[in-house]
């Protein structure tokens, strides 16, 4: 079965600054891969995903994650960060094939600070 | 979140009772997914169905039922509630194409007394 780490459990930074936040799965075949965003008492949200083609990919927001298969990793990044990005990010994968379960990391809590 | 309706929103219960979560969605997608999600932990599938009359356990299906009479309804029952059920539940819905992105109602906070 497939996994998901986020090693980032908290993520404190000011307005302005770059945000990196790390994904890796654990899985032998073929995956998509999504990031979702909690806000504070919302539902998750897709924020990006990958399922083929440029290993970058652009998502909603100004962020962007980038798919490194030799690494079986998925970070999702953005170049300066706003107090709204406040939130709770979290890393899915699902396999292309088999059953069609998304696989969730434990989750990153990014504080933003005015 | 228009697509994705649960119900309730908030509930309280004593240990031993039971309850049911309905989640109704209006976007005609084969599958349903029941979550919950605890501190620290991320998102944790408890079951799932692949279409109406279809359900399948997840990873922590202990304790729960579901059923999926009708393709626009998934219900998840507590038979008799723990504290260790304490938790956010969520919904999902997601269509047969797996490379396109699961959609999530708003959550159901539960508490187990």
């Amino acid at each position: 079965a497939q996994s998901v780490s986020q090693h980032n459990h908290h993520v404190i930074l000011s307005e302005a600054a770059s945000l990196e936040l790390g994904c890796n799965y654990s899985y032998g075949g073929t995956v998509n891969l999504f990031w979702y965003v909690q806000y504070p008492g919302q539902h998750l949200q897709l924020l990006l995903k990958y399922f083929s083609g440029d290993p970058l990919v652009k998502g909603i927001k100004g962020f962007e994650a980038e798919f490194i298969k030799s690494k079986f990793s998925f970070n999702l990044r953005k170049p300066s960060v706003q107090w709204s990005d406040t939130a709770e990010y979290f890393c899915a994968v699902n396999a292309q094939t088999g059953a069609n379960n998304l696989f969730f990391g434990t989750g990153t809590r990014l504080t933003v600070i005015p | 979140n228009a697509g994705v309706t649960q119900t309730p929103k908030f509930r309280v219960l004593k240990t031993g009772q039971s309850m049911t979560l309905l989640c109704a969605q209006d976007m005609n997608h084969e599958y349903m997914y029941w979550y919950r999600q605890d501190p620290g932990m991320g998102l944790r599938l408890i079951h799932y169905s692949v279409g109406e009359g279809t359900t399948a356990k997840g990873e922590v299906p202990d304790g729960y039922n579901v059923s999926r009479l009708k393709k626009q309804n998934f219900l998840l029952g507590l038979e008799s509630a723990a504290p260790s059920q304490t938790s956010v539940y969520f919904c999902a819905i997601g269509p047969t194409v797996r490379n396109q992105p699961q959609h999530f109602g708003d959550g159901t906070r539960l508490s187990i007394l």
